[in-house]
């Protein structure tokens, strides 16, 4: 089974710019979820997905959004980056269902390390 | 809210010694528990789960029990090696909720 993909690896933006992240879920997973992982902490949970929707936030401003596709694969799109914006973004997926049983367990990808100058 | 508090590293062990991490947390609930491991230049790996009290979760030499009446998922391993350095993370979910609260981490150095 392939597990869970990002693109890209590294990207340089400056502040007031605009990013998209990508993930491919793993292979019979159905829920996807974003984090933010800043240096030498934990990740922070953004969102979660399941079946195209957005099933759950965390504490973030709205210029953080995201899709999730039929294949079940996903965007997260920042907007106005602002210079705390740099990270590594997270992608985990899971199956699960919309009242969150299941989606617990996750599968990381290696994540985008996003810098913002 | 939730919050998970860890053992801050590094901790620099070396090969085939005793390692614990402690962690300990606050849920309103009755939460799942987690250790997750993250070696260098790769994304975050489940290494074991609890899903209720006394239950212990073990894999590759690993272990955490869950211990409700200290709030607590300590994680232990009795003869580390050079390949277990990495960032280790508790973590836990509450049923019918979806994120997963993560600890800060605690890096692991094992030298030979």
């Amino acid at each position: 089974e392939t597990g869970v993909t990002q693109s890209p690896t590294h990207l340089i933006k400056t502040r007031g710019q605009q990013v998209t992240l990508r993930c491919s879920s793993q292979s019979g997973h159905n829920t996807v979820s974003w984090y933010q992982q800043a240096l030498g902490q934990g990740p922070q949970f953004i969102f979660q997905y399941y079946r195209e929707e957005e099933n759950g936030r965390g504490n973030f401003p709205p210029r953080f959004s995201g899709l999730q596709f039929p294949n079940y694969s996903s965007e997260l799109n920042v907007n106005a980056l602002e210079l705390d914006d740099s990270a590594l973004y997270l992608c985990a997926s899971s199956r699960g269902d919309n009242r969150g049983a299941g989606a617990n367990v996750l599968t990381f990808g290696a994540g985008s390390r996003l810098t913002v100058l | 809210g939730n919050s998970v508090t860890q053992m801050e590293g590094p901790v620099t062990l070396s090969e085939e010694a005793f390692l614990t991490i402690n962690c300990t947390y606050t849920a309103t609930g009755y939460p799942s528990l987690f250790w997750y491991v993250q070696y260098p230049g790769e994304g975050l790996q489940l290494l074991l789960k609890a899903t209720k009290a006394d239950d212990k979760g073990s894999n590759k030499g690993f272990e955490a029990t869950y211990r409700k009446e200290t709030t607590s998922f300590h994680l232990e391993k009795g003869s580390v090696q050079v390949s277990d350095s990495a960032v280790y993370f508790c973590a836990l979910s509450e049923r019918g909720y979806q994120k997963v609260t993560f600890g800060t981490g605690t890096k692991l150095q094992v030298i030979p």
